[in-house]
């Protein structure tokens, strides 16, 4: 089956730094990607969809600035948390749409857990 | 507007005993649903998905799920509870128009020894 690769798994870092966040559909190509948020026992929040060739869709609320969407290939978006601050620690989850039959699949990736200092 | 309710944000149930995690929609069109299953720090996996074809729909791990129109829903079964299938459930809606997953807020499984 399809696989989407999500690094890195854990990363820990100091207030006022840049994280950056890969996600790569290992085996198709994928034109949108999407950007999760899970807060602990919490559901899934949309962040933004992430087109490739194109700028990210963001959902109401999440500041552009803060979370930087880069598709700059079919196979690679990636998710920069920039100045991060405590209040940004969570898991960040992606996942890859690909495309066929009646409403295409998305897999996930594994997640990454951010955690801030 | 496309939406999903899973009643029970926790559900315990006895090893072997029969599962039963609820889902209902809101769709002003035909929906096309989904189980995922999540366990802890990892992402999400898909149990099963209606697609408009059979309304009984059958994932892996011996889970399957009935679409009922008139009942606007799509509950998760499994006759058997195995300790294994501890874990968060999510059903989802899918959004033809922009790609989009629309995620309920989740089932915490617990499976009782």
């Amino acid at each position: 089956g399809a696989v989407v690769s999500q690094h890195p798994s854990r990363v820990i870092c100091k207030s006022g730094t840049s994280v950056k966040i890969e996600c790569r559909s290992l085996d198709f190509q994928a034109t949108t990607m999407f950007w999760y948020r899970q807060f602990p026992k919490k559901s899934l929040m949309l962040m933004a969809t992430s087109n490739e060739g194109s700028k990210a869709t963001y959902e109401q609320g999440v500041e552009k600035d803060k979370f930087l969407i880069n598709h700059a290939s079919l196979t690679l978006s990636t998710l920069t948390v920039t100045s991060a601050h405590p209040e940004d620690s969570s898991f960040y989850i992606c996942s890859a749409f690909r495309t066929g039959g009646n409403t295409g699949e998305l897999f996930f990736g594994e997640g990454s857990r951010l955690t801030v200092l | 507007a496309q939406s999903v309710t899973q009643l029970g944000s926790h559900v315990s149930v006895s090893e072997g005993a029969l599962v039963l995690l609820r889902c209902n929609y809101s769709s002003s069109v035909p929906p096309y649903l989904f189980w995922y299953v999540q366990y802890p720090n990892q992402g999400l996996q898909l149990l099963l998905k209606y697609t408009s074809a059979a309304t009984l729909v059958k994932g892996i791990n011996g889970f399957e799920a009935e679409f009922k129109k008139s009942e606007t829903s799509f509950h998760l079964t499994k006759p058997s509870a195995h300790m294994s299938d501890a874990a968060e459930y999510f059903c989802a809606v899918y959004h033809s128009g922009t790609y989009k997953y629309i995620f309920g807020t989740g089932t915490r499984l617990k499976v009782l020894a």
